[in-house]
């Protein structure tokens, strides 16, 4: 079954300053990963995704993810912060090989960007 | 362009009460996700379908649980009868299942209040 962790419940940074936002992920076959971001009283925005090819993935925003298969990572980040980020991440996993659609989704992680 | 609409985007019933939620999914989508979100238990997914039909239902909770999708452009989410565990927030999502990747977009989300 898959999986995905993200360990930090929060993250806090300072405006300008570089932010990453962890993530590590557990299928049996290839993995599709993606990050979605959720500001207060809305739904879910999408970020990016890693299917295959390049280990770095660009996303909107200012965002970038690096996949990294040894260490079944998907780390979030963003070369410099701002308040406007302060928001609750997401990540999510879909096994390629299952076939099925089915989403697993982190607990989430808040992003508090200070001024 | 249109994104996922969902309706009513506030619901307060009292326990017992029959509760109807609706999604109209993006236009040309043929995948659709019920979601619920809660702080205890994160972002679950319900069920979803392919072409109108459903796949996987293993995330509805109980048989007070029922979704439909009669066409391509409607579904809904009925909980009868309702309880107070039931208040969350209800997310609707829909994707272009293509061979290869496919991403979920996400609706604004139903708050319902069973009181």
């Amino acid at each position: 079954a898959q999986s995905v962790a993200q360990p930090e419940d929060q993250v806090n940074v300072a405006e300008g300053n570089p932010l990453t936002v962890k993530c590590t992920y557990s299928v049996s076959g290839n993995p599709y990963l993606f990050w979605y971001v959720q500001y207060p009283n809305r739904g879910l925005q999408f970020l990016l995704k890693y299917i295959t090819g390049d280990n770095l993935v660009k996303g909107s925003y200012g965002f970038e993810a690096e996949f990294n298969k040894s260490q079944t990572s998907f780390h979030l980040k963003k070369p410099s912060a701002l308040v406007s980020d302060s928001a609750l991440y997401f990540c999510a996993v879909r096994d390629e090989d299952t076939g099925f659609q089915k989403l697993v989704f982190g607990t989430g992680t808040r992003l508090l960007v200070s001024p | 362009d249109a994104g996922v609409i969902q309706s009513p985007r506030h619901e307060v019933t009292e326990m017992g009460q029959e509760v109807t939620l609706r999604c109209k999914p993006i236009s040309g989508h043929n995948s659709l996700f019920w979601y619920r979100q809660t702080m205890m238990r994160g972002l679950e997914l319900l069920i979803y379908f392919n072409n109108n039909v459903p796949i996987d239902d293993s995330g509805m909770p109980e048989d007070r649980f029922s979704a439909k999708m009669p066409n391509a452009s409607f579904s809904t989410l009925k909980i009868q009868p309702s309880e107070p565990r039931d208040s969350a927030v209800y997310f609707c999502a829909s994707s272009l299942r293509l061979a290869g990747s496919d991403t979920q977009y996400f609706g604004p989300g139903t708050r319902l209040t069973v009181l």
